[in-house]
């Protein structure tokens, strides 16, 4: 099946770095990706959609100018966290969708859990 | 932005029990999922079930679906301590992103 794959997995940063967390679908093209972000013991919150070669669209309340995607080719989308702060702590999950596959097929990354100190 | 609420929030039951989760959403879909997740993993695709089916079965897990009230319930049955874990169902429009529910998290004790 098709498969997402997330890096980096785990990433412990000090407040104030910024930290790139890169998704790529390996085997697959995708025009379309999206970013969530999950805190402890809550549910995934959808953060943007990412489309190839076009500006993400962001969920109200998330800053565009603090996690900044970038979405340059059909298997890879990058979200940067911008300056990052402990409250930015949050484990974080792509999804893809395959451009020749059924439009309600979404294939998940196995999630980058963010720490900032 | 948050379309479901799952009830219960948490379930423990014994090995062998048949666990039963609802989830509720509020406007119209293409789809509902239902997806696992173990502690501090991603997620594991369940099922799907598109908006003019009913029911659906896969192995011991069985999903309905009343789009007239705008719910889902999804039943474990013979339950493992593998079973373990927290599930979420998913709505989704046609090409849209999904939007998760709340999530029950249940605990089965062998």
């Amino acid at each position: 099946g098709a498969v997402v794959s997330q890096h980096p997995s785990r990433v412990i940063c000090k407040s104030g770095t910024s930290v790139k967390i890169e998704c790529r679908s390996l085997d697959f093209q995708a025009t379309t990706m999206f970013w969530y972000r999950q805190f402890p013991k809550q549910s995934l919150m959808l953060m943007a959609t990412s489309n190839e070669g076009s500006k993400a669209t962001y969920e109200q309340g998330v800053e565009k100018d603090k996690f900044l995607i970038n979405h340059a080719s059909l298997t890879l989308s990058t979200l940067t966290v911008a300056s990052a702060h402990p409250e930015d702590s949050s484990f974080y999950i792509c999804s893809a969708r395959d451009r020749r596959g059924a439009p309600d097929t979404q294939y998940f990354g196995p999630g980058t859990r963010l720490t900032v100190l | 932005s948050q379309q479901g609420e799952e009830d219960p929030q948490a379930l423990s039951i014994q090995e062998g029990e048949n666990a039963t989760m609802n989830c509720s959403y509020k406007t119209s879909i293409n789809n509902l999922q239902w997806y696992r997740q173990n502690s501090g993993r991603g997620l594991v695709h369940l099922i799907l079930i598109r908006s003019n089916e009913r029911e659906k079965h896969s192995g011991r897990l069985r999903v309905t679906l009343d789009t007239s009230k705008k719910s889902s319930s999804l039943l474990i049955t013979a339950s493992r301590a593998a079973d373990t874990a927290s599930y979420f169902c998913a709505t989704d429009g046609v090409g849209t992103a999904l939007i998760f529910g709340k999530g029950t998290t249940l605990s089965v004790s062998s």
